[in-house]
């Protein structure tokens, strides 16, 4: 049982260049989130969704875009990735109701802008 | 204001010790309340979450006072693999996972 899991661990892009972060869970989840970690700062929400073919904005979603076309899976989009996106995205999901407050993470992907 | 807020530390205790953490957020309206634990370069996982009437889960106690705004974690008989940051999470609602706010965390380093 893999749980969530995110690809590629670890990226570096130019300023401009565009990747996308894909983001698996085998637990039948039906919320899915990316959530970007900055020194200092909390986990901030980026996007997320509620189900297979939603997606909503969370506290900083400019510069993203994602897609959930299947319900195990969970896209995250830079189509111009700029130096301040330079961070640690955690992808994370949950169940729905009460089971919406305890998430599990996926291990991480650094990415890093020039 | 930050919405929750938590001493950075870091905390550097010896092994054996007791040590506690305290955070406070700012909506008085937060319903759900929880410690997540995140070891270096790893992701967070949950700790325990956070009831009014306070829990206990082994070598940890959690307290929550709904009067002052804070919720506070003590870890008792430290263990070198307590070594951590401690995220505190605070919802302002009983079961939207979009609306949970993750505190910046208080690393802990327990020594031999």
């Amino acid at each position: 049982n893999a749980g969530v899991t995110q690809t590629p661990k670890f990226r570096v892009l130019k300023t401009g260049q565009s990747m996308t972060l894909l983001c698996a869970q085998d637990m039948n989840h039906e919320y899915m989130y990316w959530y970007r970690q900055d020194p200092g700062m909390g986990l901030r929400l980026i996007h997320y969704s509620v189900g297979e073919g939603t997606t909503a904005k969370g506290e900083v979603p400019d510069g993203y875009n994602v897609s959930r076309l299947k319900k195990q899976n969970f896209l995250l989009g830079l189509e111009s990735a700029a130096p301040s996106q330079t961070s640690v995205y955690f992808c994370a999901s949950s169940y729905q109701g009460s089971g919406a407050n305890v998430l599990t993470f996926g291990a991480g992907s650094r990415l890093t802008v020039l | 204001r930050k919405e929750v807020e938590q001493d950075p530390g870091p905390f550097n205790v010896p092994e054996g010790a007791t040590v506690a953490f305290n955070c406070t957020y700012s909506n008085s309206a937060s319903q759900s309340f929880f410690w997540y634990r995140q070891d270096c370069r790893k992701e967070p996982k949950l700790l325990m979450s956070v009831y009014s009437s306070g829990n206990e889960d082994g070598r940890f106690t959690a307290q929550l006072n709904r009067a002052s705004q804070y919720i506070s974690l003590l870890i008792r008989d430290s263990k070198l693999s307590d070594s951590a940051t401690y995220l505190c999470v605070v919802n302002p609602r009983l079961s939207s996972a979009r609306q949970l706010t993750f505190g910046s965390g208080t690393q802990l380093t327990v020594l031999p």
